[in-house]
């Protein structure tokens, strides 16, 4: 059974400073990996995916990296600011078709 | 281009009820999956449709089901609710296949059993 995991499970840094968010899966035999982001009481925004042929993936000043060999992969957010307070969920779909969610980071930017 | 949309956003049920909540893909979309969030448990996968069909299904007893019509709208119905099923219900939508798409997120079903 895939297990995800997410460290820290909460983060507070002052604005500016980069992120850095980790998530570990247990089985490498992945189809992606994806990163969401939600904001308190709402759904899930996608903000990156990573297909498993694939090293790393880039959207503005955010950067994913994958390493499936190792079951990792870890969101770099450049340049925080107030409005990146959120929590980060990472989810692996495995080739069994089981899509897993880790527990999420929840990282608090200070203005 | 609309979103993924759910309703209703928030209802209160009695243990024992049953609840249908529904769930509208964004256009074109014809994978939907839907999703349990419990600050206890996390989000957790209950299941997939594409064209109408069941195709994956997470850990769940058989109280949860669901179906997929054919628009692409889905529903999901909880039957004999226990105090446990208080949670966020999230839908989802995808172009192809789940396993290989993006996912897009509604906002969410609040269901509160009591």
């Amino acid at each position: 059974k895939q297990e995800v995991t997410q460290i820290p499970a909460a983060l507070s840094v002052p604005e500016g400073e980069n992120l850095v968010l980790n998530c570990s899966f247990t089985d490498s035999a992945i189809y992606n990996l994806q990163w969401f982001r939600q904001d308190p009481g709402k759904g899930l925004t996608s903000l990156l995916l990573i297909q498993s042929s694939q090293r790393e993936q880039t959207s503005g000043r955010l950067n994913a990296s994958l390493d499936k060999s190792s079951g990792r992969s870890t969101l770099y957010i450049a340049a925080s600011q107030p409005g990146d307070s959120a929590t980060y969920l990472c989810a692996v779909w495995s080739n069994d078709y089981k899509l897993s969610f880790g527990a999420g980071t929840t990282v608090t930017v200070r203005a | 281009k609309a979103g993924v949309t759910q309703t209703p956003r928030y209802l209160i049920k009695t243990r024992g009820q049953q609840v249908t909540l529904s769930c509208s893909p964004i256009s074109g979309h014809r994978s939907v999956s839907w999703y349990q969030q419990t600050p206890g448990q996390g989000l957790q996968f209950l299941f997939e449709y594409f064209s109408e069909t069941q195709r994956n299904k997470g850990n769940f007893p058989g109280r949860f089901s669901g179906r997929q019509f054919s628009n692409s709208r889905s529903e999901m119905n909880v039957s004999t609710l226990e105090l446990g099923d208080s949670a966020l219900y999230l839908c989802a939508s995808s172009s192809g296949a789940l396993s290989g798409n993006t996912i897009y997120f509604g906002e969410g079903s609040w269901l509160t059993v009591v």
